[in-house]
Parts: structure tokens; sequence; C-alpha cells
């Protein structure tokens, strides 16, 4: 059974990078669909994009321009990258395994809080 | 404001059955049959309980179906139990540019 872990700093100040990284477990990276996901305190859901394993990418249109998703099949973990985060940008962050738009399997999320 | 649009809440008694809508348009529900539904009880990572319309993953009741016409899939949960009890999201696939959408939840409540 794959298992997805998030770690990173769950405080972010305003401006900076928000960073998190995705380990995978119980699997081999080199199939789907690595994604990020992020829900909102009022509960709303977005996608943010996701990495295929051959390094292929597709972002959330709203977030492109400051959105990098990278993998390192070495270490079995795919990364996210926000930049010029602002209070807007806090949520759970989950990482996800997916089939292009089939989640099958999450991540336990983590919060990150952009503030000062 | 989600690209989905669901009813923020929903209810039933128990053994009842209810549906939750989700209505996009023919860029993403109405154009794909890639809609998906996922169940989260508080404090949990959202579950995958739907996906491809109507297909369920291994290990989801056959009490959760699903189904779509024109740009609104729908899910029905019947036999309704106490641990149904949680919200609900729909998603589609919106195209290569567009990427994936959601809907915005309903709290599903048993009575």
């Amino acid at each position: 059974q794959v298992q997805l872990q998030e770690s990173g700093p769950g405080l972010v100040k305003p401006s900076e990078t928000l960073s998190l990284t995705c380990t995978v477990s119980g699997g081999s990276i080199s199939s789907y669909y690595w994604t990020w996901i992020r829900q909102f305190p009022g509960k709303g859901l977005e996608w943010i994009g996701y990495i295929y394993s051959s390094g292929s990418t597709n972002y959330n249109p709203s977030l492109k321009s400051r959105v990098t998703i990278s993998v390192d099949t070495s270490k079995n973990q795919f990364s996210l990258k926000l930049t010029s985060v602002t209070a807007a940008d806090t949520a759970v962050y989950y990482c996800a395994g997916a089939w292009i738009s089939r989640l099958d399997y999450w991540g336990q999320g983590t919060l990150v809080t952009v503030s000062s | 404001q989600s690209a989905l649009t669901q009813p923020p809440s929903a209810s039933g008694s128990p053994g009842q059955s209810v549906t939750i809508s989700c209505t996009g348009t023919s860029s993403d529900v109405g154009g794909y049959n890639y809609v998906s539904w996922y169940q989260q009880h508080p404090g949990k990572a959202p579950k995958l309980m739907i996906y491809e319309v109507s297909k369920r993953p291994s290990g989801v009741p056959d009490r959760f179906s699903g189904s779509k016409s024109g740009s609104t899939a729908s899910l029905t949960v019947s036999g309704l139990q106490a641990e149904d009890e949680a919200d609900y999201y729909c998603s589609s696939y919106a195209g290569s540019n567009n990427g994936v959408v959601f809907g915005g939840g309903t709290k599903l409540t048993v009575l």
C-alpha cells in the first residue's frame, strides 16, 4: 500500500518561499502523477499541480508563475516550491499519488501558515 | 469561488438515500468522464470514493454510486449509515491547460 508523508516548515513569512517535500513509501515513484493539493481554512480544495515520473509537469494556471514541482526518484520524494507567499496561501497542503485526475493516495496533510 | 458547484449541505436519516450534485461546464464535467468524488472526515485527508464518474475503488461500499448527465455529476449514498456523515467533494479533469478542478464541498449530515 502506497503511503505518503509531507514534511516542511509550518510557518513561512510573507514574500518568502514555501517549500514542502513528500516522501513516498510502499511503492515506486516511477509511475503515477505526483500531485499537490491544498485546502483552505474555509474547507475549499485547490489543485496545485503534478509531476509525472518522467519530469513533465502541469500547474494550476492561477499559480503557474509561482509554483515549481520537482521529483527526486533516488529518494522516492517529490517537492513543492511556492514563491512570494501571502496570507492567502495559508492552508493545509496535501501530497497525493494520482492517475491524472484520480487522486488515489493522500498524505495526512501539513498546515502551512503564512505570517510574520 | 470553486469551479464546480455543490450544495453546501445535504441530510438524510439512517437507511435513506441522499444525492449530492456537482455542476460544472462543458470544459470540465461535461467534457470528460473523469469526475471523482472524495469523502473527508474531520481532521482527515480526503478519501477517493468514486472515479471516472461511476467506478468504485476496491473497498468502497456499493452503497456509494455516481452518475453524470450533461455537465452535472451526482453522488448517491444509499442505505445511509452514521459513518457516512462527512464532507464530500467532487472533482473533474478540465483539460491539459487547466488540470483538475474541485467543487466547494457538501456537508452530509445523518439525522
